[in-house]
């Protein structure tokens, strides 16, 4: 059974501070990863995609990659309230994509 | 910019009467997925299809649940007969992937429903 594991949270962190995100994931074959981002009653949208060892930097976002390891995680710099959302995880092998359950960021003003 | 679509927007209903979701991707895009979304959790995939075969419906109810792509552009999902636990965000995505392109996928704005 693949797995896609993320902590639910809530993550709360100051507004201006570096949020962290983190997700593992079960199965070493994985090639694609991606992150979304949620608002409440809204769906997911498309952030970052990741396809390599190493970090992958868009804005104020920033995506790492291990596969060593078997995680990737989401960096967001210089947080902002209108960052409160819950962000999904998603990884890719063959055809076939699993998300995550989420993390909850509350970005405290 | 290009958009998957999707309606309705909500959508309530009473238990055992039929519902009928649609979904145009974006155009272009090979593979279209249906995903089921409850509160507090990641979306689950109900069915996917590249063009106009289905890769996977591994998770769907097929007791009470059908989807079909005919020409491989639009498809619908249907509830045939509804029940309380369905209620959820039903979401569809489309992605290039199965031409040679990304598979990140892009989301329409879901349809939810209430099963009373």
């Amino acid at each position: 059974q693949k797995e896609v594991e993320q902590n639910s949270g809530p993550l709360s962190v100051p507004e201006g501070a570096i949020a962290s995100l983190n997700c593992t994931y079960s199965d070493r074959g994985s090639q694609s990863f991606f992150w979304y981002r949620q608002y409440s009653g809204k769906s997911p949208e498309l952030i970052m995609s990741i396809y390599s060892n190493g970090d992958k930097e868009d804005g104020r976002f920033t995506a790492q990659l291990n596969k060593a390891s078997q995680y990737v995680s989401l960096l967001i710099r210089d947080s902002q309230p209108s960052d409160s959302a819950t962000y999904l995880c998603a990884v890719n092998w063959g055809f076939k994509t699993i998300f995550g359950a989420g993390t909850r960021l509350f970005v405290k003003a | 910019e290009a958009e998957v679509a999707q309606s309705p927007r909500y959508k309530i209903t009473e238990k055992s009467q039929a519902v009928a979701f649609w979904c145009d991707p974006i155009s272009g895009h090979a593979t279209l997925y249906w995903y089921r979304q409850i509160l507090g959790q990641g979306p689950e995939l109900l069915v996917q299809f590249q063009d106009e075969s289905v890769v996977d419906d591994s998770q769907l109810p097929k007791d009470r649940f059908s989807a079909e792509r005919l020409k491989g552009v639009d498809s619908t999902l249907k509830i045939q007969p509804a029940e309380l636990g369905d209620s959820a965000m039903y979401l569809c995505a489309s992605s290039q992937a199965g031409r040679g392109g990304l598979n990140e996928q892009f989301f329409g704005p879901g349809t939810r429903l209430t099963v009373l």
